[in-house]
C-alpha cells in the first residue's frame, strides 16, 4: 500500500522569497505523483504530476518539483513566492494500477509581507 | 464549462439520519470519485464509479454507498450517520479510468453531522 507524508505541516515564507515544500511517499510499486492545491473555501486545482520520464516536472503558476526515486521524495519548490501563493498544498501518489489516489495530510503556506 | 458541480454546498444532519449528495462532472467526462476531507487532514479515497458500476472502494464501511447514473452524474449516500462522518466531501471527475488522467474536482460539500 502507498502512503504520503507532508513532513511540514505549516510554511511561513516571505513574499518573493523561494519555498520547497517536502513530500515524501511509500510504495512498493510503480507510482505516479501530484501535488495539489487548495484555496480557502475551494476544491483541489492540479498544481503538476509525474507520470514518466523527466524527474524535473514544471506545472502552473511557476511550481516546479522533482521525483527522486532513490529517496522516495517529489518536493514542490518555487522561486519566488507571491501573497497570492496562499493555500494548503497536499501531495498525492497512486499506484500505476490503481484509480484511487492518496494523498498527504497538506501543507499550508503562509506568505508575510 | 462548468467544471465539476457538487450540491448541495452545505447541510446539517442529525445522527443517525441518512444523507444524499450529488455531483455532475465535467463535460466529456465519464469517471467520478469521492473523496472525504476531514478537518486538517487530507483528501481519504471513498469509491469510484465508471460506467455505472463501483470500480474502486478505499477503506470505508457499508454505511457509504453510491451511484453513476448514465449522463454519468453521481451520487454518495451515507446512511446512520455518526459525529465522525462531518466533513468536507469531494467529488472529482476525470475521463476514463486511472489515476493518469486529471482528475478535476468540486468545490465540495461540507457536511455538519449535530
Amino acid at each position: 500500500a502507498q502512503s504520503v507524508t507532508q513532513l511540514d505541516s505549516q510554511v511561513p515564507v516571505f513574499e518573493e522569497a523561494p519555498v520547497e515544500l517536502r513530500c515524501n511517499y511509500s510504495s512498493s510499486v510503480s507510482v505516479y505523483l501530484f501535488w495539489y492545491v487548495q484555496y480557502p473555501n475551494q476544491g483541489l486545482q492540479l498544481l503538476l504530476k509525474y507520470l514518466s520520464g523527466s524527474t524535473l516536472v514544471k506545472g502552473i503558476n511557476g511550481f516546479e518539483a522533482e521525483f527522486n526515486k532513490s529517496q522516495t521524495s517529489f518536493h514542490l519548490r518555487k522561486p519566488s513566492v507571491h501573497i497570492s501563493d496562499t493555500a494548503e498544498y497536499f501531495c498525492a501518489v497512486s499506484d500505476v494500477r490503481d484509480d484511487k489516489i492518496i494523498f498527504g495530510k497538506g501543507t499550508r503556506l503562509h506568505i508575510l509581507p | 464549462d462548468a467544471g465539476v458541480t457538487q450540491s448541495p454546498t452545505h447541510l446539517i444532519k442529525t445522527r443517525g439520519q441518512q444523507v444524499t449528495l450529488r455531483c455532475s462532472p465535467k463535460s466529456g467526462h465519464d469517471t467520478v470519485s469521492w473523496y472525504q476531507q476531514a478537518l486538517g487532514q487530507g483528501p481519504q479515497f471513498i469509491f469510484q464509479y465508471y460506467e455505472e458500476e463501483e470500480r474502486q472502494r478505499g477503506n470505508f464501511p457499508d454505511r457509504f454507498s453510491g451511484h453513476q447514473f448514465p449522463n454519468y452524474s453521481s451520487e454518495l449516500n451515507v446512511n446512520a450517520l455518526l459525529l465522525g462522518d462531518s466533513a468536507l466531501y469531494l467529488c472529482a471527475s476525470s475521463s476514463g479510468r486511472g489515476a493518469r488522467t486529471e482528475a478535476f474536482f468540486g468545490q465540495g460539500t461540507r457536511l455538519t453531522v449535530v
